[in-house]
C-alpha cells in the first residue's frame, strides 16, 4: 500500500473564502480520487484527479466549486471554493494501489469547518 | 445506479464472540468487494477485499462472497474491544474503477 499525507489536517474557515487541500503520495500512482464524508455519513466520490488533464467529476460536483489539480503522479490538490457551512465535512484523498483488484487507500483526511 | 446496502447497526457483541457484518449490492456486474474499518475521527482503513465466490481468510477476519445472491459478508472471530468501529462495504466492477460505499455498520464489542 502507499503512504498518503494530507495538509491541512483540519481548518476552520469563514464563509465565502476558499481552502486548498493537498494530497501527497510516497510513490507514483495512476489513479487518485477525492471524497467527501459529511458528519455521520458514508463516503461520496467528488472526482477522479487525472494527471495532465482535467478531473472527472461525479454528478452533483462541479469544477467551479471544487477545482482539482494533478500536476504529477504523486500529488494533487482540491480547492473548496466560496465556502458555505454546508461544505463542513471531512475531505479525503485516496489512491488506487495494491494487487490490481481496484483497492483504494485513503489519506488521513482534512476536517473542514465553515462558520 | 449502483447501490450498496448495509445494516446501520449498531451491532453489539461480547468480547470473544463472532461479529457478522453483511452487505448487499445491486449491480450484478460488480467484480471486487472491499471491507474498510473506520475508527471515529479517522479515515477508512482497508482490511479485506475479495473478488471470487467463496471465503477469504486473513487472521481473525473472513470475507465471504456470493455473487448469485449479490451478498458479501465479513466475519470477525474472537472479537476484541479494539474492533469497535464502523465497517464500510464498498464495491467496484467492470470497467468502472469507482468505489461505491455503503453507509456502514457500527460495531461495538463489549468487554
Amino acid at each position: 500500500s502507499a503512504v498518503i499525507s494530507q495538509k491541512p489536517s483540519r481548518d476552520i474557515c469563514q464563509r465565502g473564502t476558499s481552502l486548498t487541500i493537498q494530497c501527497q503520495v510516497d510513490s507514483q500512482v495512476t489513479m487518485m480520487f477525492w471524497y467527501r464524508q459529511q458528519p455521520g455519513q458514508s463516503l461520496t466520490l467528488i472526482a477522479t484527479a487525472n494527471q495532465g488533464s482535467e478531473a472527472t467529476y461525479e454528478s452533483g460536483f462541479v469544477i467551479d466549486k471544487f477545482p482539482i489539480s494533478r500536476p504529477n503522479l504523486t500529488f494533487s490538490t482540491l480547492t473548496v471554493s466560496n465556502m458555505s457551512p454546508e461544505d463542513s465535512s471531512i475531505y479525503l484523498c485516496s489512491v488506487e494501489a495494491g494487487q490490481g483488484a481496484g483497492e483504494q487507500y485513503f489519506g488521513p483526511g482534512t476536517r473542514l469547518t465553515v462558520t | 445506479q449502483k447501490e450498496v446496502e448495509q445494516n446501520s447497526g449498531p451491532l453489539s457483541v461480547p468480547e470473544g464472540a463472532i461479529a457478522s457484518l453483511n452487505c448487499t449490492y445491486s449491480d450484478r456486474g460488480s467484480q471486487s468487494f472491499f471491507w474498510y474499518r473506520q475508527y471515529s475521527g479517522k479515515s477508512p482503513e482497508l482490511i479485506m477485499f475479495i473478488y471470487s465466490n467463496g471465503d477469504k481468510e486473513d487472521g481473525r477476519f473472513t470475507a465471504q462472497l456470493n455473487k448469485a445472491s449479490q451478498y458479501v459478508s465479513l466475519l470477525i472471530r474472537d472479537s476484541q474491544p479494539s474492533d469497535s468501529a464502523t465497517y464500510l462495504c464498498a464495491v467496484t466492477g467492470g470497467s468502472n474503477y469507482k468505489l461505491t460505499f455503503g453507509k456502514g455498520t457500527l460495531l461495538t464489542v463489549n468487554p
